[in-house]
């Protein structure tokens, strides 16, 4: 059975301190990915990776980076938190083969910027 | 661009009844859509995948390119189908193009 774990499922940060949210899939998986969830927008792509030190931004990289060190896992930062970065953030990994192609979610980060 | 739009934020139908959650796309290539569900308190789960042309607790859906639609519907809903759905394209390698989500109420 597929494990998604996110290191945390509720934070509460202020303007303009660093922000980290850990992702760690116990599957091998090679891509993982990193979105937001906001009501009426859906799932928005943040950043993704297919490999170890490998990054790709996504639709809405602007005030986030990612860092993939192991396979396994794959860290969102937030350089400075803004209010306007309150949000859902979901973590999901997936195997390269198209035939696998399923993204597998984690429970999700509800992160809150005062 | 490729786009998903899912013109309903809120379905409410009575248990029984049937149901039916649009789902349009835009895609210059050969799209591969899939139906994702959130159940209250869950994680977000694939529900079906339009290449396997499966049926997963009642819910079935056709790819009309010609429509550019992918409607999941099911004939009799149940009030555990309650749940948030997300219609999602892939695009280039693994990536998934979601769309803004339907929240389905069934009503006892």
């Amino acid at each position: 059975d597929v494990k998604v774990t996110q290191s945390s499922r509720y934070l509460v940060k202020r303007t303009g301190e660093k922000v980290f949210l850990e992702c760690v899939q116990d599957m091998d998986h090679e891509n993982m990915f990193w979105y937001r969830q906001d009501p009426g927008l859906g799932l928005r792509l943040i950043y993704f990776s297919y490999d170890v030190k490998m990054k790709e931004k996504g639709d809405i990289p602007e005030g986030y980076s990612v860092s993939r060190e192991k396979k396994e896992r794959f860290s969102l930062i937030l350089e400075s938190a803004s209010t306007n970065q309150t949000s859902m953030y979901l973590c999901a990994s997936s195997y390269t083969l198209t035939s696998r192609d399923e993204q597998f979610f984690g429970p999700g980060t509800r992160l809150t910027v005062l | 661009a490729q786009r998903v739009t899912q013109p309903e934020k809120l379905l409410s139908v009575f248990k029984g009844a049937p149901v039916e959650l649009k789902c349009n796309y835009s895609y210059s290539g050969s799209p591969e859509l899939f139906w994702y569900v959130q159940y209250s308190r869950q994680r977000l789960q694939l529900l079906l995948r339009h290449i396997s042309r499966e049926s997963i607790k009642g819910f079935t859906a056709d790819l009309n390119k010609g429509e550019t639609s992918f409607h999941l519907k099911k004939p009799f809903a149940q009030e555990e189908d309650s749940a948030m759905y997300y219609c999602a394209l892939r695009t280039y390698g693994q990536n998934f193009v979601f769309g803004p989500g339907t929240r389905l109420s069934v009503l006892p």
